[in-house]
C-alpha cells in the first residue's frame, strides 16, 4: 500500500547509545521532514529534506543527523542519545511541493525512549 | 519569522454541542493555513487549509474555519461534535512564498475531549 512508514515504532535505548529510525515513502515525494512532539512544546522541526542528497536543518537539529541516498528513505541517527531526545518522533513527506499546499504525510510515529 | 498560538490547551464539551478551537498567528509576510487532527496513537492528517479566496474554509468530518486577516486568526468550528472527534488539533502556519515548502510552523495543540 502506498504510504509512509516508519521504523520502529517502539524504542528504548540508553543514553550514550546511536539509534537510527527509518523512514520510507512510496509516493516519491520530493520533500520529507522529522518532527518531534513532546508536551507542551507541540512539533518541532528537526530536520528537512528537498531531495535526494538534499538536507537542511530545522528548529531543533543539535544531536541528530540524518541523509537522504534515495528519495524514499530519510533516516534520522541519534549519534548519542540523550535523556533529553525522549520524545515521539513523526516523519513527513510533501505533496505538491511546486504549488507549495502545504499538505504533509504523517506516519505513524516512533516513541523513543532514552534511559 | 511565524508563529501560532492556540489559546486553550484543552477544550472539554458534550456530545452534539458546538466547539470552537481558537488560533491565532503572527507574520510579517502573508501565509498558508493549517489545520491538522491527530487521534491517538496516530500520525497527523490534514483537516483543511485556507491558501487564498474565500475565508471560510470547510474540511472532513464537518470541520470548517475562517481566515480573518485583520485579527490574524484562524478558528476551527464544528456546530455538533461526535466522540469520535475526540482528538489533539494543531494549527499550523507556513509563509506563502516560493521557498517555503511546506516547513509548516506548528501551534502547541489543543486537545478537544467530547463527553457523552
Amino acid at each position: 500500500d502506498a504510504g509512509i512508514t516508519q521504523s520502529p515504532r517502539y524504542k528504548i535505548t540508553e543514553t550514550g547509545r546511536q539509534v537510527t529510525l527509518m523512514c520510507h515513502q512510496t509516493w516519491s515525494h520530493s520533500y520529507m521532514f522529522w518532527y518531534r512532539q513532546d508536551l507542551g512544546h507541540g512539533l518541532r522541526l528537526i530536520y528537512y529534506s528537498a531531495a535526494a542528497d538534499i538536507t537542511d536543518k530545522g528548529e531543533v537539529p543539535d544531536g541528530y543527523v540524518v541523509s537522504r541516498s534515495k528519495t524514499e528513505n530519510f533516516p534520522l541517527t541519534l549519534e548519542s542519545a540523550t535523556r533529553s531526545q525522549t520524545s515521539v518522533y513523526f516523519c513527513a513527506s510533501l505533496r505538491g511541493w511546486g504549488s507549495n499546499t502545504g499538505e504533509l504525510f504523517f506516519g505513524e510515529g516512533s516513541r523513543l525512549t532514552v534511559l | 519569522a511565524q508563529s501560532v498560538t492556540q489559546l486553550d490547551s484543552q477544550v472539554p464539551v458534550f456530545e452534539e454541542a458546538p466547539v470552537e478551537l481558537r488560533c491565532n498567528y503572527s507574520s510579517s509576510v502573508s501565509v498558508y493555513l493549517f489545520w491538522y487532527v491527530q487521534y491517538p496513537n496516530q500520525g497527523l492528517q490534514l483537516l483543511l487549509k485556507y491558501l487564498s479566496g474565500s475565508t471560510l474554509v470547510k474540511g472532513i468530518n464537518g470541520f470548517e474555519a475562517e481566515f480573518n486577516k485583520s485579527q490574524t486568526s484562524f478558528h476551527l468550528r464544528k456546530p455538533s461534535v461526535h466522540i469520535s472527534d475526540t482528538a489533539e488539533y494543531f494549527c499550523a502556519v507556513t509563509p506563502n512564498y516560493g521557498g517555503s515548502q511546506g516547513n509548516l510552523i506548528f501551534g502547541k495543540g489543543t486537545k478537544l475531549s467530547v463527553k457523552p
